[in-house]
This record gives structure tokens, sequence and C-alpha cells, in this order.
């Protein structure tokens, strides 16, 4: 694909109820990262997949976040017994392995609103 | 607590002037520094990236690293309207975890 993808682009859902982001990563790419942006804040680091390696899930806020990466590319970020506070922009980003240059794209994210 | 500081701003700067921006960072090992822009209701994209102490340039974006004073910048020379957006500091540890800070709002005045 030409870009990072995510699905949908937004979702509204009732407290309490679990949501599925969906994100395909760039061709390629053996990193894969997902963010959490809330109004007007910096982008707060959820998640990393690296290749085959154990992803580094320390800045999951909690037990109900949990992630996935399917065959090294397909990520879904899965948010169980969603809270309004959990309203904010999820975006996911891929990365290429270059050391010290490891440039990620990110993708248009998906919006996220509990009522 | 690793962290990223920038101030918030706004920075604003008339056309043509020169933009410049702040970051420090807390975690010492922290290898490779980014900054990307984001203009509002969009994703990031990236600017410049440095991870050697001194400069780095780019076109009209200058990245600048000092390492023992954990500070990171960027300078914008003849800056445009069209530079107006957020720009987010970013730095990686040890890999791949990256650290941004809140971002700071950049007006540039036609």
């Amino acid at each position: 694909g030409a870009g990072v993808s995510q699905s949908p682009s937004n979702k509204v859902t009732e407290k309490g109820k679990d949501v599925e982001l969906r994100c395909d990563p760039i061709s390629g790419h053996t990193a894969l990262y997902w963010y959490r942006q809330s109004l007007g804040q910096g982008l707060e680091f959820l998640i990393y997949f690296q290749g085959n390696s154990a992803p580094d899930k320390s800045g999951l806020p909690s037990d109900r976040f949990s992630a996935e990466r399917t065959g090294g590319s397909v990520s879904t970020l899965t948010i169980q017994r969603t809270q309004q506070e959990d309203s904010a922009v999820y975006l996911c980003a891929s990365s290429v392995d270059r050391g010290l240059g490891n440039i990620q794209y990110f993708g248009a994210g998906t919006r996220l609103s509990v009522l | 607590q690793k962290e990223v500081e920038q101030n918030s701003g706004p920075l604003s700067v008339p056309e043509g002037a020169i933009a410049s921006l702040n970051c420090t960072y807390s975690d010492r090992g922290s290898q490779s520094f980014f900054w990307y822009r984001q203009y509002s209701g969009k994703s990031p994209e990236l600017i410049m990236f440095i991870y050697s102490n001194g400069d780095k340039e780019d076109g009209r974006f200058t990245a600048q690293l000092n390492k023992a004073s954990q500070y990171v910048s960027l300078l914008i020379r003849d800056s445009q309207p069209s530079d107006s957006a957020t720009y987010l500091c970013a730095a990686t540890t040890g890999g791949f975890k990256t650290i941004f800070g809140a971002g700071t709002r950049l007006f540039v005045k036609a």
C-alpha cells in the first residue's frame, strides 16, 4: 500500500462497550506503533511491535487496552469496557529498521468518541 | 519518568523571520531525535532527525543537538505562513520506543 491505513476513521461508542481499531502498515515495515493523542496534546506512546520480538507494552494505560499484530503485518488495538476518558485520536505508525534513523510514517488516525 | 519537554507556545513570528523551537529530554540514554510537523486535524509528518552532536541542515530547516545539555532545537529560516503548525519533538531510546513532547504551536504571520 501507499501508506499506513487505519480503520475506522471515526468511531462513536457507548461507555462500557468494546472497540477494535485496525492498522495496516506500509508493506515491508518491520516496526508498528500505537499512540493516543487527546485534543491539543502530544502523542502518548501505547505499544510497539518490532519483527518477531515481544512487543513493548509499557505505555498501555490499563489492562482494558490490548493489541496484537498478526503475521507481522496488520495490528488491532482493542479497548474493553470503554470509558469517556478513552476518547481521543488513536494513531498508528510504522517504520523500517534503519538503526538510529527509524522514521515513523503515520496513518490518518481513528477518532474515538465514547459517549 | 522519561520525558520530552517543549514550550507549548504559541510562538508567533513574522513571515521571513527565523523561528526557533526548543526541546529538552530527561533520558540521557536517548539516541535519536526527531522533529515532526502536525497540521491541525492531520497526522504528524517528519521534518528532520538528528543523532550526532552539532547541526544538521536541510533546506530552510536546521536541527541542533547538544547531548551534554540534553537539548534539541529546530530552526526554520525564512518562515512562511504554510509553516504554521504544531511541531513535535521526539526522542528514541535504545531501539524503537519513542517519547513525544506535547508540541509547540507556531504561527507565521503574513
